[in-house]
């Protein structure tokens, strides 16, 4: 079946630690999404990618960062300069028209 | 800039009990709009969709119809089941976002719980 893969479900970060988060689909899609999720505040952009090898910072990218060096590729760093990284991160792709996302199941980050 | 603004939760409410979770929207150009549900631990799954005024989306007895002259597209059930207890987000993806690409605005989401 097609979709989206992260990975770990759950991660833990040491302070001053760059974690990095996996996404991969197999849907054949051109755009790939991350999402910062937090109780209350639904979901926030953090970066996006139309294609190989370009991506674009969204509303909250400062202390992340990304790569598309594959299609069915992006995945995400938490660097040690996001100094609140405990979230629900999500992932998710989109073909290149206006169609709905689909999401992956999405990777808890804590604090140690 | 476009924005999403649904109703707050957490709603409560019995079984077979009737559904109305409100969504309003401000976008530049003319939006797509989506229900999203979220099942605890896991990640957002599309419910349904509209992609022009007055289009009516529906699936497992859920429906939202876009309508443009007020902005809306409220979400909507006749008679929820305990299995219907999740989060629902409201969002538009409007292709003048910039850049030419087709982000997802979200509204902050509304909890369900439905009790037997």
């Amino acid at each position: 079946d097609g979709g989206i893969t992260q990975s770990p479900k759950y991660l833990f970060r040491k302070e001053g630690q760059n974690v990095t988060l996996s996404c991969e689909q197999n849907l054949n899609h051109d755009a790939m999404y991350w999402y910062r999720q937090d109780p209350g505040q639904g979901l926030r952009l953090i970066y996006y990618s139309q294609i190989v090898n370009d991506f674009q910072k969204g509303d909250i990218a400062e202390g992340y960062s990304v790569s598309r060096e594959k299609k069915e590729s992006f995945p995400l760093t938490v660097t040690s300069a996001q100094k609140n990284p405990t979230a629900f991160y999500l992932c998710a792709s989109q073909p290149r028209d206006n169609q709905p996302q689909h999401f992956g199941d999405g990777t808890r980050l804590s604090i140690l | 800039g476009n924005s999403v603004t649904q109703m707050e939760g957490p709603v409560t409410l019995s079984e077979e009990a009737f559904l109305t979770i409100n969504c309003t929207y401000t976008a530049t150009g003319y939006p797509s709009l989506f229900w999203y549900v979220q099942y605890p631990g896991e990640g957002l799954q599309l419910l349904l969709k509209a992609t022009k005024a007055d289009d009516k989306g529906s699936n497992k007895g859920f429906e939202a119809t876009y309508r443009k002259e007020t902005t809306s597209f409220h979400l909507e059930k006749g008679s929820v089941q305990v299995s219907d207890s999740a989060v629902y987000f409201c969002a538009l993806s409007d292709s003048w976002s910039g850049a030419g690409s087709y982000q997802l605005t979200f509204g902050k989401g509304t909890k369900l719980s439905v009790i037997p």
